[in-house]
């Protein structure tokens, strides 16, 4: 079956524009996850659904930074205002259950440059 | 924040070797802990996990290891391949999901 699947893969963006990145989960998973990962670095937590609740979006680097899940399927990561320090890999992950003992599927990820 | 660190960065072996990557975490209430595998431009891929109740677990050529005691994790990958080049990560969970840094395993035909 299909895994997840992200939109678009490359995105560069000047600094200051807004960007939207897309997720769409495996058919049916509970839990949505966006992370950021810099070169060189290990994935890094920003945000958790459930469904289309929001549950912990303590790893949102800062205001500019916003994601929703209105109908408990895809998923929409936006940064207004976009700065250097954004450029990353943004990878979103779905699980079919909730947090535990669950297994992530991630997606290729999108590559955000920011010039 | 929690951390979860790697203690090696690089790590090359030859084709046919056994390969062992560690990882240190700091949360000892963490429950869950799993290897991810992550090549160049892709994402990363779920290679095996193992409980807190547990301290060995197998899977097809690779065994993870956790010690509690001194909150140690290890994966070992028998019998390495060229196609097991990549960047392991091992993550733990608890109330969020934390990634170490990453390993870069390189096999040496």
């Amino acid at each position: 079956g299909a895994g997840v699947s992200q939109s678009p893969r490359y995105k560069v963006a000047k600094r200051g524009q807004d960007v939207a990145l897309r997720c769409d989960p495996i058919s049916g998973h509970v839990s949505l996850f966006w992370y950021q990962q810099a070169l060189g670095q290990g994935p890094e937590f920003l945000t958790y659904f459930q469904n289309e609740a929001q549950l912990d979006k303590s790893g949102l680097p800062s205001d500019r930074f916003f994601a929703e899940r209105p109908e408990g399927s895809v998923s929409t990561l936006k940064i207004q205002r976009t700065q250097q320090e954004d450029s990353a890999v943004y990878l979103c992950a779905s699980s079919p259950q909730g947090l535990g003992y669950n297994e992530q599927f991630f997606g290729p990820g999108t590559r955000l440059t920011v010039l | 924040g929690e951390s979860v660190g790697l203690h090696l960065p690089t790590l090359s072996v030859q084709e046919g070797d056994n390969s062992i990557i560690n990882c240190a975490y700091s949360n000892s209430a963490s429950d869950y802990f799993i290897w991810y595998k992550q090549e160049s431009g892709k994402g990363p891929q779920f290679i095996i996990d193992i409980r807190s109740n547990m301290d060995k677990r197998q899977g097809q050529r690779v065994t993870v290891l956790l010690n509690k005691t001194v909150k140690h994790l290890s994966l070992q990958i028998a019998a390495t391949q060229p196609g097991d080049s990549a960047v392991y990560f091992c993550a733990e969970s608890g109330n969020q999901f934390y990634f170490g840094t990453g390993t870069s395993l390189t096999v040496i035909p």
